[in-house]
């Protein structure tokens, strides 16, 4: 059973555009939804973090939307550059232990 | 800071055999991840320690698999025997604690290849 759901699998944006990856969770009990960018050949590293309490964080050209009530939470990536083509993660934590969600290969066309 | 440091980085082995992977977590952290990630699968966690106890090895997909943390500054999954459905890529990853907002940070990872 996947505890958190990704879409879309993969995502082709061009430079300069906005990218967006949607993830949903059933689990209530999660408490923290990270993301995470994994280059070809490297492990996963924590890109922008969010709470429960607050629907929206932002750093930099990165930001998280997250929505409660529809158990929903989303990834911005605003004037998308070729440098961040790379598989994104949504995560959620609970009862120690962090789910992924399946992965989102994005490539940003120069 | 040297990250969280996984070997060998590729593992080529016949079906049967032992494999050993091996992983050194970043000084300081007291919580040790083992995930697999696999096409099929994604990123699954196998298990998880925290003051190198084991905490939960709920992830672990079979009794041919087992791991130690002998002390706080290395950590092994063994693979006994090897069949080629454990092909995958094998993450460790380490945390301040397995507290909520604690990231993890992972290693470059070990590629598994089962023949």
């Amino acid at each position: 059973q996947q505890q958190v759901k990704q879409s879309p699998q993969s995502l082709i944006v061009q430079k300069g555009g906005i990218s967006i990856i949607n993830c949903a969770y059933e689990n209530t009990a999660f408490d923290y939804f990270p993301w995470y960018q994994q280059f070809p050949g490297k492990g996963p590293a924590l890109l922008i973090a969010i709470r429960p309490d607050v629907s929206e964080k932002k750093e930099g050209r990165f930001t998280i939307s997250f929505n409660k009530s529809a158990k929903q939470f989303s990834l911005h990536i605003m004037d998308s550059q070729p440098g961040d083509s790379a598989t994104y993660f949504c995560a959620a934590r609970g009862a120690n232990n962090l789910f992924f969600g399946t992965g989102t290969r994005l490539t940003v066309i120069p | 800071d040297a990250g969280v440091i996984q070997s060998p980085r590729h593992e080529v082995t016949e079906m049967g055999q032992e494999v050993t992977l091996r992983c050194k977590p970043i000084s300081g952290h007291n919580s040790l991840f083992w995930y697999r990630q696999t096409m099929m699968r994604g990123l699954e966690l196998l298990i998880y320690f925290n003051n190198n106890v084991p905490i939960d090895d709920s992830g672990m997909p079979e009794d041919r698999f087992s791991a130690k943390m002998p002390n706080a500054s290395f950590s092994t999954l063994k693979i006994q025997p090897s069949e080629p459905r454990d092909s995958a890529v094998y993450f460790c990853a380490s945390s301040f604690s397995a507290g909520v907002n604690s990231p993890l940070h992972f290693g470059n990872g070990t590629r598994l290849t089962v023949t």
